[in-house]
């Protein structure tokens, strides 16, 4: 079957270090990847877009990684704040539909 | 940027009556948007594609005349909720492709639905 995993429980970490959030998916082949965080009560706002001929794309202190052979993303927030606190939904694109399909969500806590 | 706009955030409402939720682009033409519903501390999942001057397309297990959905112009796409009842309350956001490429999808802030 086609899943879409992301750590369900939170992530807790201290302020300044380093938030690595894990997304996989089994029997997808997706054409691209997106991040996107949500913050309680609102919409998702996009984040990062990573293609498949790409393995790492780079926005101040995000970075994303993306492996077609581990059908595996790996977010990563550097030098993180407590404002940097919210639920992360990784979600796959496929180039036949504009349609994208959600991860259940990562809660990264930051602890001042 | 691209901004979405989505009305009522909030929205109670009695059993068995209809509901209609807005969403509009407000500084694009989408000709595409999407309606998601999301339980709490659940994924976003996919109800239907709305397609500017023709029918919805419904992803599978979503009754299309309980949601009815109308994108009668390139700016404006709405979701009716008929017939509602407590299992329909749910929080329903709506999505749109601006430009596309690198920029992802512009979500509305989504819209609390309360069915007592």
């Amino acid at each position: 079957s086609q899943k879409i995993e992301q750590n369900s429980e939170a992530l807790n970490i201290q302020e300044g270090k380093t938030a690595t959030l894990t997304c996989n998916y089994t029997n997808y082949s997706p054409a691209y990847l997106q991040w996107y965080r949500q913050d309680p009560g609102r919409g998702p706002v996009f984040l990062l877009l990573i293609r498949e001929n790409e393995k790492e794309k780079r926005k101040e202190r995000l970075k994303v990684t993306f492996d077609t052979t581990l059908k595996q993303s790996l977010f990563h927030i550097t030098a993180s704040q407590p404002a940097d606190s919210a639920t992360y939904l990784c979600a796959l694109g496929m180039d036949s539909s504009y349609k994208l399909i959600f991860g259940s969500g990562t809660r990264l806590l930051v602890r001042p | 940027g691209a901004v979405v706009s989505q009305h009522p955030s909030r929205v109670i409402c009695k059993s068995g009556t209809s509901v209609k939720i807005e969403c509009r682009s407000l500084d694009f033409q989408a000709t595409t948007m999407f309606w998601y519903r999301q339980f709490p501390k659940q994924s976003l999942m996919l109800m239907a594609t709305s397609n500017e001057g023709s029918k919805a397309t419904y992803e599978q297990g979503v009754e299309k005349d309980k949601f009815l959905i109308n994108h009668a112009s390139l700016t404006l796409s709405t979701l009716t909720v008929t017939s509602a009842h407590p299992e329909d309350s749910s929080f329903y956001i709506c999505s749109a492709r601006d430009r596309g490429g690198d920029y992802g999808y512009t979500f509305g802030s989504g819209t609390r639905l309360t069915v007592v």
